[in-house]
């Protein structure tokens, strides 16, 4: 199985600042045939389901805010939100679609205002 | 507008069993792979099973294979869990989610339930 391990497992960030979560794989989820990287981000706010971030490693959802952002490539992989707002408080999770099953997550990255 | 809209949580003894359900509407429902992932206390997310559009492929967490079996009905839209020999380590929310693709292979989940939550 492919384990996904996700730093730092918490951080605070001022309103308007950077947050930038970063994300690695046991091994690499770049498909060769198709130069696509299988790993998404999902936004987990309390009392919500999970929301669909990211896929494709940098390709955003419908409707996401242009602030977030992934990139990476590999085994290495970064969420980064370019201007936090108060509605952005969450946990954040990377998922791996390359080797199924089992999909697997990272263990998440709570995401608070400093 | 995708809802899906799971049920049948509850409180349940450990080796007992337990049947949820997640109504799906929105969307044409037979032309998505299904998955169900939980959230244990205080826990991240654990994919448990997914199931192809057809029925045709099942895939399950070793946590959970030879317990729990994952269905679905797509004249009723609706995906199903049946939970045997539960275990106190299977209290959890349960979410049902959406694949964007159809088979069960090598998709990510682009539309959630809000969850049931099963206390073992």
């Amino acid at each position: 199985d492919i384990v996904m391990t996700q730093s730092p497992d918490s951080l605070a960030v001022s309103l308007g600042e950077r947050a930038t979560i970063n994300c690695k794989s046991s091994q690499s989820v770049l498909y060769s045939s198709n130069r696509k990287n299988y790993l998404a981000w999902y936004q987990h706010k309390p009392g919500q389901p999970p929301k669909l971030l990211i896929y494709w490693a940098s390709t955003r959802e419908s409707g996401v805010p242009d602030r977030f952002s992934g990139s990476g490539s590999g085994t290495d992989f970064t969420l980064t939100i370019t201007s936090l707002q108060a509605e952005d408080v969450a946990v954040y999770y990377c998922q791996q679609y390359f080797s199924t099953p089992p999909w697997t997550f990272g263990q998440g990255t709570k995401v608070e205002i400093k | 507008e995708v809802q899906l809209v799971e049920s049948g949580g509850g409180l349940v003894q450990p080796g007992r069993s337990l049947r949820l359900s997640c109504a799906a509407s929105g969307f044409t429902f037979d032309d998505y792979a299904m998955h169900w992932v939980r959230q244990g206390p205080g826990k991240g997310l654990e994919w448990v099973s997914g199931i192809s559009w057809n029925s045709g492929a099942v895939d399950y967490a070793d946590s959970v294979k030879g317990r729990f079996t994952i269905s679905r009905d797509n004249a009723k839209n609706c995906l199903y869990l049946q939970m045997n020999s539960v275990k106190s380590e299977d209290t959890a929310f349960y979410y049902c989610a959406r694949d964007f693709d159809r088979w069960l292979v090598q998709g990510y989940f682009d539309n959630w339930g809000r969850g049931t939550l099963v206390t073992v």
